[in-house]
């Protein structure tokens, strides 16, 4: 099974608007990321959750973490045209000297001057 | 500063060929992975190493090989390159920790077979 689902699948917004995008995972975690990804460019991290942390800012980014309901949220406030990318989840599986991070298939987001 | 490389950004081969993706940290980071991207699918894992001599299967390896003779390279190796392997490959490294499991990706490289 897919751990790491985001949706919506794809976004699109205003300039100034905030967008949300969720995250669905199905085993426990030690840490869940978010990543953006430009258009024909490599991932970029943006901001780390631990499992025993909810909440998390960094910026304009705001990420939520609900464990007893294997969730996830990214806030991006007063968007801007430059954030408009793929973001996605991953999330590494806990115990282990686990490195490995699965990623969902990731939410498109374009923000419209 | 430290990065990631991979060559070539851009490869057309035919099938059956044999095609090696190269990819340089100077990150000094013990793991590395290579993931394949495609439409519908996300990032697939398909191989991993977590040092010297190390090399582990992901998910989709199928087809695929690596080898990790130093600490910077982990070349991707498709022993026979078939048409269901054209794909946007993605290397990444990380330095091996679980409290900074934060993974650095290289620009990636775009594969057609034909």
């Amino acid at each position: 099974s897919q751990q790491g689902e985001e949706d919506p699948q794809a976004l699109s917004i205003q300039e100034g608007e905030n967008a949300t995008m969720n995250c669905s995972y199905k085993t426990s975690i030690n840490n869940l990321q978010w990543y953006r990804q430009n258009s024909g460019r490599g991932l970029v991290h943006l901001i780390l959750i631990r499992s025993n942390e909810r909440e998390k800012h960094s910026g304009r980014l705001r990420v939520t973490l609900d464990t007893s309901k294997k969730s996830s949220s990214l806030l991006i406030t007063a968007s801007r045209a430059a954030d408009t990318a793929s973001y996605f989840c991953a999330t590494d599986a806990k115990g282990g000297s686990n490195y490995k991070l699965t990623f969902g298939k990731g939410t498109l987001l374009t923000v419209n001057p | 500063d430290a990065e990631i490389t991979q060559s070539p950004r851009h490869k057309i081969t035919e099938t059956g060929r044999q095609v090696t993706l190269a990819c340089h940290q100077t990150w000094n980071h013990n793991n590395m992975f290579w993931y394949r991207q495609d439409l519908g699918h996300g990032l697939r894992l398909i191989h991993y190493s977590y040092g010297v001599q190390d090399t582990n299967k992901g998910e989709v390896s199928d087809g695929y090989s690596v080898s990790r003779s130093n600490t910077e390279d982990l070349p991707l190796t498709l022993e026979s390159a078939a048409s269901s392997q054209t794909s946007v490959y993605f290397c990444a490294s990380s330095d091996g920790t679980v409290a900074k499991n934060i993974q650095y990706f290289g620009a990636g490289t775009r594969l057609s077979v034909l």
